[in-house]
């Protein structure tokens, strides 16, 4: 069946700017994960969701990042004011529901390039 | 604070060579453990994951993990590497809300 899969792969955008990244999920997947992975580090947890609703969003670096899911399936991840720093791989991934036993399962990611 | 080390920044093995990968956790009770693999342009894949029960894990791919409560250790192994896994490996714990912790990784280079 259909994996997770992300969109764009590739996005370049210059400081200052708004990004959207897109999520969709494994149909019938509870919870959706979101993961941002710098250049030689291992994946570093962002925000969960579980159905529509944010279940833990404290590993957002701050006020400038966003996610929603509005119908329980895709997801948006937020990004406004970009600054360099923002540069990374971002991941997403989803479970047929959270807990520790689950198996969550990776997107591509999509690389941001912020100028 | 719940942890999980990789010591190794990247390994080197000949083809047809045994592996074997680190990773040492720290967790106040039974860890939850994952292997994954990342490919270039693929996303993260499990390789296998260790709940409780026999401490010796087989995965897919001919991965085996043994966890080592002694030595705080769940070492990733293979008997015999092929070129088609050299990629980067990262283990992962679940903590006690249920998220994701990662090692650094450690890029597997195979030598033909």
């Amino acid at each position: 069946g259909a994996g997770v899969s992300q969109t764009p792969s590739n996005k370049v955008t210059e400081k200052g700017k708004y990004v959207e990244l897109r999520c969709d999920p494994i149909s019938g997947h509870t919870a959706l994960y979101w993961y941002r992975q710098s250049l030689g580090q291992g994946p570093e947890f962002l925000i969960y969701f579980q159905g529509t609703g944010a279940a833990d969003d404290s590993g957002l670096p701050n006020d400038r990042f966003f996610a929603v899911r509005p119908e329980g399936s895709v997801s948006t991840l937020k990004i406004q004011r970009t600054e360099r720093g923002d540069s990374a791989v971002y991941l997403c991934a989803s479970s047929l529901n959270h807990g520790r036993q689950e198996t969550q399962y990776f997107g591509p990611g999509t690389r941001l390039l912020v100028l | 604070a719940q942890s999980v080390t990789q010591p190794d920044i990247h390994i080197t093995v000949s083809e047809g060579a045994s592996l074997e990968l680190r990773c040492n956790y720290s967790y106040g009770a039974t860890p939850y453990l994952f292997w994954y693999v990342q490919s270039p342009g693929q996303g993260l894949q499990l390789l296998l994951k260790y709940f409780s029960g026999d401490t010796l894990v087989q995965g897919i791919k001919g991965f085996e993990a043994e966890f080592k409560r002694s030595q705080s250790s769940f070492n990733l192994r293979k008997p015999s590497v092929h070129w088609s896994d050299a990629a980067e490996y990262f283990c992962a714990g679940a903590d006690s809300n249920y998220q994701l912790i990662w090692g650094a990784g450690t890029k597997l280079i195979i030598k033909p």
